[in-house]
């Protein structure tokens, strides 16, 4: 099975800041990888597919890269509403989600 | 509109057996990989089973032996029948049509195993 390990577990940020989460894969997975967001009491929203693909409606301040095992989300100018966990997943072999990374004010 | 509603949660005493089940409309289940994914309270979300187009099935680790996905394509419907239930198997389980076919989620059933 393939493991994702996410990081960091939380961060603290304020409005208009950078953020970047990052996830490490246990081996190669051809950015075959989706980013999404959670917020209290709702289904998660994907952000994005295949690394960087951004999906419809999702604003261009949340970006994607990486490449092989490791990868990273970044999401630009914080606003309010972006204040929430993040998982990715790996899409490669079955199906892996990473530990989550909660935004905190 | 798409729209996936789960339903069958509820309380069951650890060892005990339940199905939860996925009503799904505004398209075909038998055309998407369709998956299954839980979130303890308080926890991080965890894939749980995949059912492709094709009909093969996977499932995590933890649930194997355990979980059986299943789809009644006359109904556009997805299943997990769950049996010999642990109490950490206590989660919000979601149905979801999968990222490779276009992500859509439903609102999660409860699912507490106590005794």
């Amino acid at each position: 099975d393939i493991q994702m390990t996410q990081s960091p577990s939380s961060l603290s940020a304020s409005v208009g800041d950078t953020v970047t989460i990052t996830c490490r894969a246990s081996q190669g997975i051809y950015n075959s990888l989706a980013w999404y967001q959670q917020k209290e009491g709702k289904a998660p929203k994907l952000l994005l597919s295949a690394a960087s693909r951004l999906q419809s409606g999702v604003p261009p301040r949340f970006s994607g890269s990486g490449s092989g095992t490791d990868y990273t989300l970044t999401i630009s100018s914080l606003q309010p509403e972006d204040f929430a966990t993040y998982y990715c997943q790996q899409y490669y072999i079955a199906r892996t989600f990473g530990q989550g990374t909660k935004v905190e004010i | 509109e798409v729209q996936l509603v789960e339903s069958g949660g509820g309380l069951i005493q650890p060892g005990g057996s339940l199905r939860v089940s996925c009503a799904v409309s505004g398209f075909t289940v038998s055309s998407a990989f369709m998956t299954w994914v839980r979130q303890a309270p308080g926890k991080g979300l965890e894939w749980v089973s995949i059912i492709y187009h094709d009909g093969r099935t996977d499932y995590a680790d933890a649930v194997r032996g355990r979980f059986t996905i299943s789809r009644d394509n006359s109904k556009n419907t997805l299943s997990l029948q769950m049996s010999s239930l642990r109490v950490e198997d206590t989660a919000i389980y979601y149905c979801a049509r999968d990222v490779l076919s276009g992500d859509h989620w439903g609102q999660g059933t409860l699912v507490t195993v106590s005794s």
